[in-house]
């Protein structure tokens, strides 16, 4: 099992509409969760982090089920600039000093 | 701050030349990264350091050398290109172990190859 995997897409959405991206991690020890946003060809930046009683910013809303080792970011009334590819990262204890994992990305493209 | 900045921004490489891609970072972090990244994948970890006099393999160090003289600054060393190293280059820095701790990602190099 990979350490974090991620639904690649792309999701294609209509502005305004609700979309989730799920992320399953395998290292039960994990304890930090984010999700960082990459723009097409810019360098990834952070978006939010993941608390474990679930987190709001505006329109994104994070959750984490540890139970299931599951994290999801939902995005609320989707606009055209948040067309990107969101990546969800898990700090892994047991890598030594490389603690974090970023999944491969799920790509987003809002359409007008 | 000026965070994380990388230079050059964009380099064609002839199969065999070599070039140094330069990292620094004004933030004073101990950890730094050198990360990979080829059209429509995820990143792949290159070298690591946790501070000035220490690196680390990661992923995918083959072709690729680094050094860590300073805390600022972290350059990564491809000695003879091949065309399997033409990628999006990002260096990143994470101030320490402290597991709640993100990283901060420079704008990128990219790479090309011939």
């Amino acid at each position: 099992r990979k350490e974090v995997e991620q639904d690649p897409g792309p999701f294609n959405v209509p502005e305004g509409a609700t979309v989730a991206f799920n992320c399953t991690y395998s290292n039960s020890a994990s304890q930090s969760f984010f999700w960082y946003r990459q723009d097409c060809r810019k360098e990834p930046k952070l978006l939010m982090s993941v608390y474990s009683s679930g987190n709001e910013d505006g329109r994104f809303t994070a959750q984490l089920n540890r139970a299931s080792q599951y994290i999801s970011l939902l995005i609320r009334d989707s606009k055209l600039s948040d067309s990107a590819t969101y990546l969800c990262v898990v700090n892994n204890p047991t890598s030594g000093n490389t603690p974090l994992v970023f999944g491969k990305g799920t790509r987003l493209s809002v359409i007008a | 701050n000026a965070g994380v900045t990388q230079t050059p921004k964009f380099r064609i490489l002839k199969i065999g030349q070599s070039m140094t891609l330069q990292c620094t970072q004004d933030m004073n972090h101990n950890y730094m990264y050198w990360y990979r990244q080829d059209p429509g994948m995820g990143l792949k970890l290159i070298y690591y350091s946790v501070g000035a006099g220490i690196t680390d393999k990661g992923e995918v160090p083959n072709g690729y050398n680094v050094s860590r003289s300073t805390t600022e600054d972290f350059p990564l060393r491809l000695e003879l290109a091949a065309p399997s190293q033409t990628s999006v280059y990002f260096c990143a820095s994470r101030p320490g172990q402290d597991s709640v701790e993100t990283q901060y990602f420079g704008p990128g190099t990219r790479l090309l190859v011939l």
